[in-house]
């Protein structure tokens, strides 16, 4: 198992530019969440999704999207980028209270 | 979502035995308290689980008083591949995306 993969690594954008943050999981996992980590900071919730089709938001969902279309991937949006959302972004899944954790996004806007 | 507290830092030895405390008052009945370990530029990591009285796994033990307001973790024999951050969460069982706080920064010296 690959466990929970992201893409890109690494990531500068513009102020204004949109872009997709990709996540998937082969662990036929039904939950799924995305977070922020700013420096020195702990993880805060944007969005996460208890199976396909259903999504809900958390701590800091303004200026992101998310869908839910497989239970294998979970999408993360930003509609127009900010240096505010300058940050590590980190996606999990989990079929118990235990989540598993990607490698992190890191997104840098400029 | 019941709000945790724990030490922003702690600094140990090679050998010692390292205890963290989490506080976390308003804990409700439904909710299990989960330990994760950070290291740079990586995901959490699960460490623990527990609902009460003790637990203990190849990695650390946890600790929960009766009245469950408290936990701590408990890392034996640290090494300094142990340097990291380690974040208490609190949840209700069948919430998987849990809130993260700023954790404690443990530091282990030779």
């Amino acid at each position: 198992n690959a466990g929970v993969t992201q893409t890109p690594k690494f990531q500068v954008l513009k102020t204004g530019q949109s872009m997709t943050l990709q996540c998937a999981q082969d662990m036929n996992h039904e939950y799924m969440s995305w977070y922020r980590q700013d420096p020195g900071m702990g993880l805060r919730l944007i969005h996460y999704s208890v199976g396909a089709g259903i999504t809900d938001q958390g701590e800091v969902p303004n200026g992101y999207n998310v869908s839910r279309s497989t239970t294998e991937d979970f999408p993360l949006r930003l509609l127009s980028a900010a240096p505010s959302q300058t940050s590590v972004y980190f996606c999990a899944s989990s079929h118990s209270n235990e989540q598993f954790f990607g490698p992190g996004t890191r997104l840098t806007v400029l | 979502l019941a709000k945790t507290t724990q030490p922003i830092s702690m600094d140990s030895y090679e050998g010692q035995e390292v205890n963290i405390t989490c506080s976390h008052n308003n804990i409700a009945t439904n909710d299990y308290i989960t330990w994760y370990q950070q290291f740079p530029s990586q995901g959490p990591r699960f460490i623990i689980q527990g609902y009460k009285t003790k637990v203990t796994n190849e990695v650390a033990s946890l600790f929960i008083p009766a009245d469950r307001k408290s936990s701590t973790l408990s890392l034996p024999r640290v090494s300094l591949s142990d340097t990291a951050v380690y974040y208490c969460l609190v949840g209700e069982t069948g919430r998987r995306a849990l809130t993260f706080g700023s954790g404690t920064r443990l530091q282990v010296q030779p």
